[in-house]
């Protein structure tokens, strides 16, 4: 059973626009949220976390929403750029202090120039 | 530079052996991971291991070894048990395994039955 979902498994944006991702999940356990970017052959790249005591959390051009009543978090990317194209997965870990941390299948963001 | 280095990148391997793939990081972190990558899913944790000597296994152990002999390594044997191993495998390490320590991934290493 999958516990962490990402429904879009594909998103094209113009260069210079927002790009939203989205991430549902169903354990409510899950208290530490985390954003990875990949390119193909590679490993995932660590881009952004969220606690679950935060709503909100900035990086540069990458901030993360939380909303835990609605178990879905997001992230936002503004402005898009070409090189922000890759897969970006959405993964959860639990409060059971295993740092065991559960994937979503994945979005393929595509920014065209 | 500080990072995890996985290899081969890329391996063949016939039905019925034994392959191991090595994971080292030089990043002092305890704790290492086994992640598996099939197309179109997320990547599903095969082994974790939070300090020297010592493993636990993840979702989906089944046909898959580890051995934690150092801190800096942590291969993984894919055995003739493991009925699907064709996939993407990923180490991963952090420094311990608090929930907030985030998880470092290597580059992968692909792995063909043929």
């Amino acid at each position: 059973d999958q516990q962490v979902k990402q429904n879009s498994p594909s998103l094209s944006v113009q260069e210079g626009r927002i790009s939203i991702l989205n991430c549902d999940y169903t354990n409510s356990m899950f208290d530490y949220f985390l954003w990875y970017k990949k390119y193909p052959a590679e490993g995932p790249t660590f881009l952004i976390s969220i606690s679950s005591i935060k709503d909100k959390n900035e990086d540069g051009r990458f901030t993360v929403f939380l909303n835990k009543s609605a178990k879905h978090l997001s992230l936002h990317i503004v402005p898009s750029q070409p090189g922000d194209s890759a897969v970006y997965f959405c993964a959860a870990n639990d409060q059971t202090g295993a740092n065991n941390l559960f994937f979503g299948t994945g979005t393929r963001l595509t920014v065209i120039p | 530079d500080g990072g995890i280095t996985q290899s081969p990148k890329y391996l063949f391997r016939k039905e019925g052996q034994n392959v191991t793939l090595s994971c080292e990081q030089n990043l002092n972190h305890d704790a290492m991971y086994w992640y598996r990558q099939d197309p179109g899913q997320g990547l599903r944790l095969i082994y974790y291991s939070q300090i020297v000597n010592d493993f636990q296994k993840g979702d989906i152990a089944e046909g898959y070894s580890v051995s934690r002999e150092k801190k800096e390594s942590f291969p993984l044997t894919v055995t003739s048990a493991q009925k699907n191993p064709t996939a993407f495998y990923l180490c991963a390490s952090s420094r311990n395994r608090a929930t907030t320590n985030t998880i470092y991934f290597g580059e992968g290493s692909w792995l063909t039955v043929v």
